[in-house]
């Protein structure tokens, strides 16, 4: 079974610039979800879809970040534009479904950097 | 809302020595609890979980137990390995810990 795929791995952007990330959840998977893991902390929710529909999005800074999830498969992360803070790594996860019990699969993120 | 706290890091122990990672949540209603593992140069995988009051959750030698009473869900391990050195994220749901790093010395 493929895992979740991520691209690209690395980026290195300067602030006020744009960026784009791609994730590409395990088939099948109805929830995924979007995080930002910056550098000794853990993983914090920004945006979490089931399907094509948002179900959480309340701590996604919507005046620089968006994000899609279209036909309810691949999704796209967008910052723009970003700042020094945004530095870190972008994790996409996926799982069957949002029901608590469930478990997620998490890809190998996205390393963001901001000069 | 939601929250997790674990015990911060870094945790640095002797190979074959007992491993106790605490984790304490707040949440409303009855949510599953879940421990995942980074190891070095790799990404967050499940390591168990559980899903209800006193349900324990095994893998690889790890153990936790899912305490309403206390709103606890500690990780043990009796005699670890170095190949154990990872960092540990205790969470509930979509919120996650800080992280706890676990050195292993031979």
């Amino acid at each position: 079974e493929a895992g979740v795929a991520q691209s690209p791995r690395y980026k290195i952007i300067e602030k006020r610039q744009s960026v784009a990330f791609w994730c590409n959840p395990i088939s099948g998977h109805a929830t995924l979800y979007w995080y930002q893991q910056i550098l000794g902390q853990g993983p914090k929710l920004l945006i979490q879809f089931q399907n094509n529909g948002v179900v959480d999005d309340s701590q996604l800074p919507k005046d620089r970040f968006s994000a899609e999830r279209l036909k309810g498969v691949d999704s796209t992360l967008k910052i723009q534009p970003a700042k020094l803070e945004d530095s870190a790594v972008y994790l996409c996860a996926s799982s069957f479904s949002r029901d608590r019990g469930y478990e997620q699969y998490f890809g190998p993120g996205t390393r963001l950097t901001v000069t | 809302g939601d929250s997790v706290t674990q015990m911060e890091g870094p945790v640095t122990l002797s190979e074959e020595a007992f491993l106790t990672i605490n984790c304490t949540y707040t949440a409303t209603g009855y949510p599953s609890l879940f421990w995942y593992v980074q190891y070095p140069g790799e990404g967050l995988q499940l390591l168990l979980k559980a899903t209800k009051a006193d349900d324990k959750g095994s893998n690889k030698g790890f153990e936790a137990t899912y305490r309403k009473e206390t709103t606890s869900f500690h990780l043990e391990k009796g005699s670890v390995q170095v190949s154990d050195s990872a960092v540990y994220f205790c969470a509930l749901s979509e919120v996650f810990g800080s992280g706890t790093k676990l050195n292993v010395k031979p």
